[in-house]
């Protein structure tokens, strides 16, 4: 089985332009989380999804970003007008079940310029 | 307030010698807990977990953790370091009682000197 995949796996956008991250979880895994990791700081949870639902999005600021987990195809996290604070790593995470450990991808670097 | 605590920032260890990554937690119910693992450049590997039974809980790459209610700790420790344990390590916890996220300790980095 394939693991959790995201692409791109870098990339680099202008202030102001949007940012679209996608994450293919695991087979079978209807339970997804995206996670945003800065340079020295540990993981910052931002949504959990579970398919076409928005379970907890406590995490994600309320503007300018959004995520979803279409019924077909990966999920999608998106960064409208990027500024150079949302540089950094963003981790997608799924899981089988709500209480079952989660499998992470590679993660998608951000850099703004 | 749901959180999880490693309260160093770095470990090092000469290789070899047993070693112990410490994260405490705090949480308003029964916690499951985790251990994950990241590589440079790489993304988050799962360790292990304790969901309920045995304290001792044994993972991946000859890891364990010892879940202690009474301390609420939930420390990583591996008899003998090798020098390819040095990476990131991720304390997680998850309440589940209270809301559905997963929440992380800011990480230990282990350094296993040869």
């Amino acid at each position: 089985n394939a693991g959790v995949m995201q692409n791109p796996r870098h990339l680099v956008r202008r202030r102001g332009q949007e940012a679209r991250l996608r994450c293919s979880p695991v087979k079978g895994h209807s339970h997804v989380y995206w996670y945003r990791q800065l340079p020295e700081e540990g993981l910052k949870f931002m949504v959990y999804l579970q398919k076409e639902n928005i379970i907890d999005e406590s995490g994600m600021p309320k503007e300018r970003f959004s995520a979803e987990f279409p019924k077909e195809g990966p999920s999608i996290l998106r960064i409208q007008q990027v500024v150079r604070g949302d540089s950094a790593a963003y981790f997608c995470a799924s899981s089988r079940g709500p209480y079952n450990e989660q499998f992470f991808g590679p993660g998608t670097r951000l850099t703004v310029l | 307030a749901q959180s999880v605590a490693q309260p160093e920032d770095q470990v090092n260890v000469a290789e070899g010698n047993p070693l112990t990554v410490k994260c405490t937690y705090s949480v308003s119910g029964n916690p499951y807990l985790f251990w994950y693992v990241q590589y440079p450049n790489r993304g988050l590997q799962f360790l292990l977990k304790y969901i309920t039974g045995d304290n001792l809980v044994k993972g991946s790459y000859g890891f364990e953790a010892e879940f202690n209610k009474s301390q609420t700790s939930f420390h990583l420790k591996k008899p003998s370091a090798l020098v390819s344990d040095s990476a990131l390590y991720f304390c997680a916890v998850r309440d589940i009682v209270a809301g559905n996220q997963f929440y992380f300790g800011t990480g230990t980095s282990l350094t296993v000197i040869p």
